[in-house]
């Protein structure tokens, strides 16, 4: 039962044009999420995060949106550069809980 | 800066035998985690560990057992390794609290394959 989902395996962007990545959620007990970039042969690393108290939260480049009615949250990344290239993971705990939840992971590329 | 370190990046074993894969943090983190990453199936957490000789089943442990003697070493072990257990293993760590996840710090990944 995947609780975490990023239905598109992959995107394709021009360098300074907006990405928008995307992720659907099931358990409605979450209530934090992330985001995690992931190069190749490296470990992800954490990008942004949104508490569902929130409806967005601002880093730069990388905003998080997050639509609770809908189960949903979206990360846009404007202007995107080819070393955004990288797959992407969307994840989410719940009540505090160390443990996360992760999607399946996208892959962005971003040509130059 | 926060380091995870694990054992070995590539692995090759053969079926039946016993693996282990060392994870290693300097932060003093309380938490760590082993988790499996797969084409189409992202990342899935196998086990974790919320302090010394503390250990806790995550969503896919069938097959591999785990030992944490030592706050900053956190072991994976395979006891018959087998060909569905070719994958990308990751180690994670992170302090203890609210809100830590984002402080969930990646080691690089250990490439095992099983043949």
């Amino acid at each position: 039962d995947q609780q975490v989902k990023q239905n598109s395996p992959s995107l394709s962007v021009q360098e300074g044009r907006i990405s928008i990545l995307n992720c659907d959620y099931t358990n409605s007990m979450f209530d934090y999420f992330l985001w995690y970039k992931k190069y190749p042969a490296e470990g992800p690393t954490f990008l942004i995060s949104i508490s569902s108290i929130k409806d967005k939260n601002e880093d730069g480049r990388f905003t998080v949106f997050l639509n609770k009615s809908a189960k949903h949250l979206s990360l846009h990344i404007v202007p995107s550069q080819p070393g955004d290239s990288a797959v992407y993971f969307c994840a989410a705990s719940k009540g505090g809980s160390e443990k996360l939840v992760f999607g399946k992971g996208m892959k962005l590329t971003v040509n130059p | 800066d926060v380091k995870v370190t694990q054992s070995s990046r590539y692995l090759v074993k053969r079926t039946g035998e016993k693996v282990f894969l060392e994870c290693v943090q300097d932060m003093d983190h309380e938490n760590m985690f082993w988790y499996r990453q797969d084409p189409g199936l992202g990342l899935r957490l196998i086990y974790f560990s919320y302090d010394v000789k503390m250990k806790e089943k995550g969503d896919i442990p069938e097959g591999y057992s785990v030992s944490r003697e030592k706050k900053e070493r956190f072991s994976l072990i395979l006891e018959s390794a087998s060909t569905n257990q070719t994958s990308m293993y990751l180690c994670a760590s992170t302090i203890w609290g609210a809100r830590s996840q984002e402080t969930q710090y990646f080691g690089p990944g250990t490439r095992l394959l099983v043949l």
